[in-house]
């Protein structure tokens, strides 16, 4: 069965702290996102990659920045968080880059 | 940019009812995806319906696609308790690279 986690359900965070929300997925897929969802707005894309060390930015990359070191593995870096980082991040992989994703659980993200 | 809107933005019926979402979308699409999210966790793929494809099935839910209107419709028959979860919908488009787009989605409240 198809399998996404991410390292955290819950993160509470300083404001300046350098957070690593980190995901695995073990469908040996190509492609891995990473978005945040925030509410009446629907899920964001921050950034995605479509190989190992290959990265694009999605529409709010700014304050982010990703590492891909191995196939399974996505990670998301908040350099210095802030308040408006206050989120609900999701990660997801697929298989072929815009067709079914499978998405890990969710980071509830609180920045104070 | 919003290329995919759900509508109503909630809806609320009563177990056994069936309950119908909908999707527009502003440009041209290879397929468009249906998404459940029950609260606070990630999102889980429901149905992949392509742009040549009018109609599609799987157990209770029915997907409905309208290229020339730009819109498709979600429809669950004979509703339950566990059908409450927001529903999202997602197009993919060449001139948004490669990525899905999400919609803000529709909250189903089934109540019992």
């Amino acid at each position: 069965d198809v399998k996404v986690t991410q390292s955290s359900r819950y993160l509470v965070k300083r404001t300046g702290e350098k957070v690593f929300l980190e995901c695995v997925q073990d469908m040996d897929h190509e492609n891995m996102f990473w978005y945040r969802q925030d509410p009446g707005l629907g899920l964001r894309l921050i950034y995605f990659s479509y190989d190992v060390k290959m990265k694009e930015k999605g529409d709010i990359p700014e304050g982010y920045s990703v590492s891909r070191e191995k196939k399974e593995r996505f990670s998301l870096i908040l350099e210095s968080a802030s308040t408006n980082q206050t989120s609900m991040y999701l990660c997801a992989s697929s298989f072929y880059l815009r067709e079914t994703q499978y998405f890990g659980p969710g980071t509830r993200l609180l920045v104070l | 940019s919003q290329q995919g809107e759900e509508d109503p933005q909630a809806l609320s019926i009563q177990e056994g009812e069936n309950a119908t979402m909908n999707c527009s979308y502003k440009t041209s699409i290879n397929n468009l995806q249906w998404y459940r999210q029950n609260s606070g966790r990630g999102l889980v793929h429901l149905i992949l319906i392509r742009s040549n494809e009018r109609e599609k099935h799987s157990g209770r839910l029915r997907v409905t696609l309208d290229t020339s209107k730009k819109s498709s419709s979600l429809l669950i028959t004979a509703s339950r308790a566990a059908d409450t979860a927001s529903y999202f919908c997602a197009t993919d488009a060449m001139e948004y690279g490669n990525k899905l787009v999400f919609g803000a989605g529709t909250i189903l409240r089934v109540k019992s």
